[in-house]
């Protein structure tokens, strides 16, 4: 079955800064990668997604690349501010289509 | 509009008993899912829910789990004689439908002492 790997596990960066968390996947036929950010406390909040049928995809400070090829997809947080941190998730849907199967997640946390 | 609500926010039981935990997905969503976190961990798929298909439930780790979802809407997640390594946050997610975006609630934090 699918399997995603995430890291770095914990990523540290000062206000302002950029910071980037990639992701791998092992299911060729996997076609949709969400990223989640989880806050303290709360449920995983979606924050942007991806289809395989494109290969970057922009929301303000927030973008998300595909590498099909190589199987591997990355979150790109630009002008990082303090509300920024908190762990965020990757995850890359099943062939069945039936779940989503999720990375360890990565700790971010923004210093001022 | 109102989001995936879970309830009760935090369950603690002792080991051997059994427990029910809510989840009421968003109006229309016509597909639902149960996933489990333990500390400090990723989010582990349990079971699937589409309309009024037969539900995938791959992910539930023994018999002790089982899941329903009546009319629908409203699901309800139980746990047979708990055992502390049951301990953890289920969360509830909800979908328009299974090619769309998943909209999780805020989950059940489980205890089990």
């Amino acid at each position: 079955g699918e399997n995603v790997e995430q890291h770095p596990s914990t990523l540290s960066v000062q206000e302002g800064d950029s910071a980037v968390i990639k992701c791998t996947y092992s299911d060729s036929a996997s076609n949709y990668f969400p990223w989640y950010k989880q806050e303290l406390g709360k449920g995983p909040q979606l924050i942007i997604d991806i289809r395989s049928n494109v290969g970057e995809k922009k929301d303000q400070r927030i973008a998300v690349t595909l590498n099909k090829t190589a199987k591997h997809f990355s979150l790109h947080i630009t002008e990082t501010q303090p509300e920024d941190s908190a762990v965020y998730f990757c995850a890359a849907r099943n062939q069945a289509g039936t779940a989503l199967i999720f990375g360890k997640g990565t700790t971010l946390s923004v210093s001022s | 509009g109102a989001g995936v609500s879970q309830s009760p926010s935090n369950k603690v039981t002792e080991k051997g008993k059994d427990v029910e935990l809510r989840c009421d997905p968003i109006s229309g969503h016509t597909a639902l899912y149960w996933y489990r976190q333990s500390l400090g961990q990723g989010l582990e798929f349990l079971i699937y829910f589409q309309g009024n298909s037969a539900p995938d439930k791959s992910g539930l780790p023994s018999d002790r789990f089982s899941a329903e979802r009546t009319g629908g809407s409203v699901s309800t997640l139980t746990i047979q004689r708990t055992q502390q390594e049951d301990s953890a946050v289920y969360l509830c997610a909800s979908s328009r439908d299974s090619l769309r975006e998943q909209y999780f609630g805020p989950g059940t934090r489980l205890t089990v002492t």
